[in-house]
């Protein structure tokens, strides 16, 4: 399986932040990367596919980047709304499809 | 709009079998797979399986031996199965969409359903 390390596990900022998550996998997945976001007591949403593209809807203050095996989740300017526990997943093996840990982010 | 809205026992004993069942409306039900995903109370989300409109599945390893994913075409439903369940299969589970096709084949959990948490105590 391929494992996905993704860091920090926790993020305090400030509004008006840039905010950015790192993901690791343990080899090349190319661009098979997509980034969620999971509000308490709801599901996770898409926010990111394919490393960089933006799902329909998803403000623009939302990017990706990254392929390989190094990754980055970025916020330019933290919004209120946008505290959360930020995930990657990779599907460059296909099956079986791997999350990383999770990067909870609060307002500082 | 797809939307998916799931349903089963939410309180298990040990050695039971969890059941869950998971409708989508509003959407082109044969043109994705339908997956499984868990998560425990607290911790990160796991990927159990999925399944195609013709029947065709793929599984965890590490679960593989006691889950069984099943689709009904007919009621536009896919469910999830898992034998011998233990306290480490309390979880929330989530069904979602996992692959869909466009004019390629692309990967990833668009369509979630609302989550069902299953605890599994003696």
């Amino acid at each position: 399986d391929i494992q996905m390390t993704q860091s920090p596990s926790s993020l305090s900022a400030s509004v008006g932040d840039r905010v950015t998550i790192t993901c690791q996998a343990s080899q090349d997945i190319s661009n098979y990367l997509n980034w969620y976001q999971q509000k308490p007591g709801k599901a996770p949403k898409l926010l990111i596919y394919d490393a960089s593209n933006l799902d329909t809807g998803v403000p623009s203050r939302f990017s990706g980047s990254g392929s390989g095996t190094d990754f980055t989740f970025t916020i330019s300017s933290l919004q209120p709304e946008d505290i959360a526990t930020y995930y990657c997943q990779q599907f460059g093996d296909l099956v079986p499809y791997t999350f990383g840990q999770g990067t909870k982010l609060d307002i500082k | 709009q797809v939307q998916l809205q799931q349903w089963g026992a939410g309180l298990l004993k040990p050695s039971d079998t969890l059941s869950l069942t998971c409708v989508v409306y509003g959407g082109p039900f044969s043109g994705y797979y339908w997956g499984w995903i868990r998560q425990p109370p607290g911790k990160g989300l796991e990927w159990i399986g999925e399944i195609n409109h013709s029947g065709s599945t793929n599984y965890n390893p590490s679960l593989k031996s006691r889950v069984t994913i099943s689709i009904d075409m007919s009621k536009n439903q896919f469910s999830l199965k898992l034998t011998s369940v233990t306290a480490a299969d309390t979880a929330i589970y989530y069904c979602a969409s996992s692959r869909g096709f466009s004019s390629s084949w692309y990967y990833r959990f668009d369509y979630w359903g609302q989550g069902s948490l299953v605890t599994v105590s003696s």
